[in-house]
């Protein structure tokens, strides 16, 4: 079955320093890839949609500035977290909507970023 | 705009009895639905999903849901619980074209008591 991959799995930084995020389909290409936060105990939230080859949509009262999204490549997006703080800590998790399927997303297996 | 409520936080069944979780789904077009379910600090694993067709859709580890349209419901269903079943599921709906994203209700937590 598609596979996608995030890395790193975990991360822990200093408040104030940036951490990227890549999200990967494996075997097949996306054309759009989402990206969700998901506080502890709570459902995923979306934060984002990557395009490839154009900007990112945003969704109501996420800062774009703060969570870059770059779409590179049919396979990868990555989102980095600027200037992390504490309450930027979370569960990060993205999915790839496989071009070739309908109407499916694949998820990969989520990033726990904790920021001191 | 679609949106899905998952009625029950926390469901606790005894092992070997139903599963029984309740999703209900608001859409202005055709759904497509799908459950999730999460182990802690992991991703999301599709156990089953309806698009179109049979109504009844079976999935992996023995569940199946039905898409019933008259009463805008996609609840998720297991005759006999396992221990390895306690988890954290989501519903979640989608359109059926163009680059949307999922719609996920908050989650129904689910304990299987020995």
């Amino acid at each position: 079955g598609a596979v996608v991959s995030q890395h790193p799995s975990r991360v822990i930084c200093k408040s104030g320093t940036s951490v990227k995020i890549e999200c990967r389909s494996l075997d097949f290409q996306a054309t759009t890839m989402f990206w969700y936060r998901q506080f502890p105990k709570k459902s995923l939230m979306l934060m984002a949609t990557s395009n490839e080859g154009s900007k990112a949509t945003y969704e109501q009262g996420v800062e774009k500035d703060k969570f870059l999204i770059n779409h590179a490549s049919l396979t990868l997006s990555t989102l980095t977290v600027t200037s992390a703080h504490p309450e930027d800590s979370s569960f990060y998790i993205c999915s790839a909507r496989d071009d070739g399927i309908m109407g499916e997303q694949f998820f990969g297996p989520g990033t726990r970023l904790t920021v001191l | 705009a679609q949106s899905v409520t998952q009625l029950g936080s926390h469901v606790s069944v005894s092992e070997g009895a139903l599963v029984l979780l309740r999703c209900n789904y608001s859409s202005s077009v055709p759904p497509y639905l799908f459950w999730y379910v999460q182990y802690p600090n992991q991703g999301l694993q599709l156990l089953l999903k309806y698009t179109t067709g049979a109504t009844l859709v079976k999935g992996i580890n023995g569940f199946e849901a039905e898409f019933k349209k008259s009463e805008t419901s996609f609840h998720l269903t297991k005759p006999s619980a396992h221990m390895s079943d306690a988890a954290e599921y989501f519903c979640a709906v989608s359109a059926p074209r163009g680059n949307t994203p999922l719609v996920f209700g908050k989650g129904t937590r689910l304990s299987v008591i020995a």
